[in-house]
């Protein structure tokens, strides 16, 4: 089964507002992290990536933060914005076959709705 | 960069025949290709990994005979839908990863309904 969940399905935010999304991981074994965002019926799109070896990289309004300690990985999206309504997932990166690279597992994705 | 297309963007058919949904990453080769298939306000659920010259790796649960993969070049991966039924309506994704690179990157989906 997927070894990535989400602690809240839901989020509502006012525009200008900073978001924080959520995620909890249980494999101690990953080694990379991806955060996407999925407009209604549209593919995820890579928003941004983080290895185990860091614990915070920021993108432009957005931050990704992880804590190896408690497993668990978040988005932080600043000045958010009605074009920022979406589904966020996380996806976690684990190498559980031996294969090269691995494959991901998907958290459950929150709903972010940005009111004006 | 790191553009992947899908086609049909959307098709429908009826129950029995075979659909076939290509996916292209347009502008990087991809050694491997990903197929996700997601139900409405659902999380996405890999159904095959797809290495370019080899036979897809099926995830458990997931009929081989019934959703061909073929991944004959660094940029195409298809995905077929075999005898069609209305329980395989749903919403196909597929993913490509560039040589030696751990991200994915999607395509924009393929809706299908079986009707």
């Amino acid at each position: 089964g997927e070894s990535v969940g989400l602690h809240l399905p839901t989020l509502s935010v006012q525009e200008g507002d900073n978001s924080i999304i959520n995620c909890a991981y249980s494999n101690s074994a990953s080694d990379y992290f991806i955060w996407y965002k999925q407009e209604s019926g549209k593919g995820p799109q890579f928003i941004i990536d983080i290895r185990s070896n860091m614990d915070k990289r920021q993108g432009q309004r957005v931050t990704v933060l992880l804590n190896k300690t408690v497993k668990h990985l978040s988005l932080q999206i600043a000045a958010t914005q009605p074009g920022d309504s979406a589904v966020y997932f996380c996806a976690e990166n684990s190498d559980d076959r031996g294969s090269t690279l691995g494959r991901l597992y998907f958290g459950r994705g929150t709903q972010l709705t940005v009111w004006p | 960069g790191a553009v992947v297309s899908q086609h049909p963007s959307r098709v429908i058919c009826k129950s029995g025949t075979s659909v076939k949904i290509e996916c292209r990453s347009l502008d990087f080769q991809a050694t491997t290709m990903f197929w996700y298939r997601q139900f409405p306000k659902k999380s996405l659920m890999l159904m095959a990994t797809s290495n370019e010259g080899s036979k897809a790796t099926y995830e458990q649960g997931v009929e081989k005979d019934k959703f061909l993969i073929n991944h004959a070049s660094l940029t195409l991966s298809t995905l077929t839908v075999t005898s069609a039924h209305p329980e395989d309506s749903s919403f196909y994704i597929c993913s490509a990863r560039a040589v030696g690179q751990e991200t994915q990157y999607f395509g924009p989906g393929t809706r299908l309904l079986v009707l």
